[in-house]
């Protein structure tokens, strides 16, 4: 079975400064991908970033980048230069073999002006 | 990226009435696509996985005579929940797989049922 934790339930932070959204998981797949996606109040889930578990370089998508720490199964969301359109709630996920996702249960993001 | 479109995008049915949901990749073929359930301030919960073509595979716990999923094209898979009742009021969100981009998944924009 796979496991996805996401232990801060809301965050907050000051527009411009950086923020990092913890995210942890359990698989006893070899091969699979985390993503971070984003959920604004209108619900439509966006894809912020994504990371095959073969590649060790971290991924990075403009202000957003990940720290994969495959040895301790952590996945890690940094973002930089927050901005007000920031806010939603951020799910962490876990994509197997199956492609199934499991989620997490994600973290309240508050982007402070 | 590629687009899902989903409709309707909310929905108000009586009780003991049948509702259908509609999923739809517009640029892609897809391949497999996913049911998802959603209660409000909840995590996406997994109903079902349905492959053009075949029966669809469900979750652990979702009643397949209630929530009834049909994939019959490469762009079009139905959500129908049977006899609503007020407590399957919910968001349900399907997503599709297929095409160029495999490994990644694509969102509809989601559904938000109420049942009175």
């Amino acid at each position: 079975a796979q496991t996805v934790t996401q232990s801060q339930p809301e965050m907050s932070v000051q527009e411009a400064e950086t923020v990092t959204l913890s995210c942890t998981y359990d698989t006893s797949e070899s091969n699979y991908y985390l993503f971070w996606y984003k959920q604004p109040p209108s619900r439509q889930m966006i894809l912020v970033i994504r990371q095959e578990a073969y590649k060790q370089q971290n991924a990075t998508e403009n202000r957003f980048s990940v720290n994969f720490q495959k040895a301790a199964k952590s996945f890690s969301l940094k973002i930089s230069d927050s901005q007000l359109g920031d806010t939603a709630m951020y799910f962490c996920a876990l994509g197997g073999s199956n492609y199934k996702l499991t989620f997490g249960k994600g973290t309240l993001l508050t982007v402070n002006p | 990226g590629a687009v899902v479109s989903q409709h309707p995008s909310w929905v108000i049915c009586k009780s003991g009435t049948s509702v259908k949901i509609e999923c739809r990749s517009l640029d892609f073929q897809a391949t497999t696509m996913f049911w998802y359930r959603q209660f409000p301030k909840q995590s996406l919960m997994l109903m079902a996985t349905s492959n053009e073509g075949s029966k669809a595979t469900y979750e652990q716990g979702v009643e397949k005579d209630k929530f009834l999923i049909n994939h019959a094209s490469l762009t079009l898979s139905t959500l129908t929940v049977t006899s609503a009742h007020p407590e399957d009021s919910s968001f349900y969100i399907c997503s599709a797989r297929g095409g160029a981009q495999n490994t990644e998944a694509f969102f509809g924009q989601g559904t938000r049922l109420t049942v009175v």
